[in-house]
């Protein structure tokens, strides 16, 4: 157990749905990341927030938005989302936040886009 | 911004033997240089980490060098054992200012018994 959790592990669901998934570190850090992992692809950073704050959004569709209502907690709002968004969608947490350092993950939630 | 290169073929030893695994960078040298292990279906595990000023770091069964000259960074383990296959990634600061780690692909490791 690395101190984060994510909620669903695996979610399948239609172009047309709108779910959520759902971050909790219990570490007591200051930032907290969503990562897309797809096959054979290097992990890719999505969003970063540090001390509830939006810091980085890496061009990321409007079809995916976060939200962050305390340092504890990350969602990831998903809506009309593509066949290519498929993926392993990771959380991961750490204390430095924008000064770097290492960090805590989750253990991803599974998606499928039917 | 920076590119990481990892030895995309996977790297198949035996038992025992010393597993080396390698990452290069293109441009600036990193303020950090991390290593992680990642099991499949899982999220990365951080194993170790090394600063710029730093040529090697130790942890157990594990070593990193880091040598800015080459631009290259080493991972050793050594007695290595089947528990240790797995994906390893290296991650550095994409740069800009920005001191969020980036991944590599990372080298899958597969230790026959």
């Amino acid at each position: 157990e690395t101190g984060v959790t994510q909620t669903p592990r695996h979610l399948v669901m239609g172009m047309t749905n709108k779910k959520s998934l759902k971050c909790e570190q219990h570490l007591g850090h200051n930032a907290m990341y969503w990562y897309k992992q797809s096959a054979k692809k290097p992990l890719e950073l999505m969003f970063v927030y540090n001390f509830k704050e939006q810091t980085e959004n890496n061009s990321v569709p409007s079809r995916f938005s976060p939200e962050c209502p305390n340092s504890s907690h990350l969602f990831l709002h998903l809506h009309t989302l593509q066949p290519e968004d498929s993926a392993l969608y990771l959380c991961a947490s750490s204390q430095e936040g924008l000064a770097g350092g290492e960090q805590y993950f989750g253990p991803g939630t599974r998606l499928t886009v039917t | 911004s920076q590119k990481i290169e990892q030895n995309s073929e996977a790297l198949n030893i035996q038992e025992g033997k010393t597993a080396t695994l390698t990452c290069n960078y293109t441009n600036y040298s990193p303020a950090y240089l991390q290593w992680y292990r990642q099991d499949p279906g899982r999220g990365p595990v951080f194993l170790l980490l090394i600063r710029e000023n730093e040529k090697e770091k130790r942890k157990e069964r594990l070593k990193v060098t880091f040598d800015t000259t080459l631009k290259q960074s080493l991972f050793h383990i050594t007695a290595s054992q089947p528990a240790d296959s797995a994906t390893y990634l290296c991650a550095l600061p994409y740069g800009g200012g920005s001191y969020i780690p980036t991944f590599g692909r990372g080298t899958s490791l597969i230790v026959h018994p």
